[in-house]
């Protein structure tokens, strides 16, 4: 079975930098692209970025390029999402999902808080 | 970046009911569509991808049909269970796009 676990949300102050990490388990992790999702208080679902299988390609969305960065590491079934120079606009629920296309399974979040 | 347009954005309907719910996106994208189905607190679940393709597992009243530039769902007798807001996804290109969600309500 699928599973996917999120962890690294909390507080943190405009400006400052979070740490997401989503450990993978169930399936061969190495073999698929990756995804990050969030979603907003209230609000719809919001793609965020890909990873190919390999680390080697990577995509994310205007609203955070140049402050997110979407890395893995296959030896230890891990997604990462670096974020910095964080917002209040930031402030989501963040999902890793399995797949680079239309994700097929999902975490159940972690949440991200950017307030003064 | 490609638009998806959803619609309608909320809609009361009965159980046993047929609902419909339609994506248009911007700009032709093929068949690579997904739609999914997210309940309140809970992460998104994915009905259907490629367009038309079942999820292994989500019932068979759930169906998905379109290509190019619009895409339905379709729910053939609401359930219970089936309240909930859905949102299409197109995975044509970078960036990804949802729809902006459509609500269902029981009436």
């Amino acid at each position: 079975e699928v599973q996917l676990v999120e962890s690294g949300g909390g507080l943190v102050q405009p400006g400052g930098s979070l740490r997401l990490s989503c450990a993978a388990s169930g399936f061969t992790f190495s073999n698929y692209w990756m995804t990050w999702v969030r979603q907003a208080p209230g609000k719809g679902l919001e793609w965020v970025a890909n990873i190919k299988p390999d680390g080697s390609d990577k995509y994310c969305v205007d609203s955070v390029r140049g402050r997110f960065t979407i890395s893995r590491d296959n030896a230890k079934n891990s997604l990462y999402l670096q974020m910095n120079s964080l917002r209040v606009d930031d402030t989501a629920m963040y999902y890793c999902a399995t797949g680079g296309g239309a994700p097929a399974s999902w975490g159940q979040g972690t949440l991200v808080t950017v307030s003064s | 970046d490609i638009q998806m347009t959803q619609s309608p954005s909320s809609l009361s309907a009965s159980v046993g009911d047929r609902v419909t719910i339609t994506c248009r996106a911007s700009q032709g994208i093929r068949n690579d569509l997904g739609w999914y189905q997210q309940k309140p607190g809970k992460a998104p679940k994915r009905l259907i991808y490629a367009a038309s393709s079942l999820q292994s597992g989500v019932p068979s009243r759930f169906s998905g049909s379109g290509s190019g530039t619009e895409f339905i769902l379709a729910i053939s007798s609401l359930q219970p269970e089936d309240f909930a807001t859905y949102y299409c996804l197109q995975n044509n290109s970078f960036p990804r796009t949802f729809g902006q969600g459509t609500k269902v309500e029981i009436k």
